[in-house]
């Protein structure tokens, strides 16, 4: 077990341009979840999958974004159109379905996006 | 939106002394947890404590939660360099999303 993983963990992009990041999660995971941060600030929450279904999407997950988990495993996050404020670490992590309440979610290194 | 909000936002200790920081936070929760984040990596989970629980122990690492004034605190014992981090509460809001303040970025001098 290799915990999460996520690729790539440092993208440069001009404005305008679209980046795909890609994550791992843990074998066996049920739940797959995507966060932003913006420096000095924490994680803000972006979307959920539970195996393939994408079950909640914030606010903040603008028609520009888009995220998919094909198969139930790895999961992608397109942002089409950068902008300079699309500038961050975005964090992928994982948890097994919980039996209660919300479970330890389990975070991967982070891809740190910088539009230029 | 933020929920929990980490007090004091910032503190620098000398090895081997104890550090502490604290949690708010609005609404009612089902665990609180905390996590802790070296610079420009991800976050490595630290310890849940569940809302029928009053304290909890793991290592050099105590938090308590006291849901009647929504807050938490996280001591770290004996501190180390390698404590240097920022450290982050992070409530549940549903039962998927968890809601994380500001951090308090901890500096631990030699």
């Amino acid at each position: 077990d290799t915990g999460v993983s996520q690729d790539p963990r440092h993208k440069i992009t001009k404005r305008g341009q679209n980046v795909t990041f890609r994550c791992d999660p843990i074998s066996e995971h049920n739940r797959l979840y995507w966060y932003r941060q913006t420096l000095g600030q924490g994680p803000e929450f972006l979307t959920y999958f539970q195996n393939e279904a994408q079950l909640e999407k914030s606010r903040l997950l603008s028609d520009r974004f888009s995220a998919e988990r094909p198969k139930g495993s790895f999961s992608t996050l397109e942002i089409q159109r950068t902008e300079q404020g699309d500038s961050a670490m975005y964090l992928c992590a994982s948890s097994p379905r919980p039996r209660r309440a919300t479970d330890t979610q389990y975070f991967g290194p982070g891809t740190r996006l910088t539009v230029l | 939106s933020q929920q929990g909000e980490e007090d004091p936002q910032a503190l620098s200790i000398q090895e081997g002394e104890n550090a502490t920081m604290n949690c708010s936070y609005k609404t009612s929760i089902n665990n609180l947890q905390w996590y802790r984040q070296n610079s420009g990596r991800g976050l490595v989970h630290l310890i849940l404590i569940r809302s029928n629980e009053r304290e909890k122990h793991s290592g050099r690492l105590r938090v308590t939660l006291d849901t009647s004034k929504k807050s938490s605190s996280l001591l770290i014992t004996a501190s180390r360099a390698a404590d240097t981090a920022s450290y982050f509460c992070a409530t549940d809001e549903d039962d998927y999303k968890l809601s994380f303040g500001a951090g308090t970025t901890v500096t631990v001098r030699a």
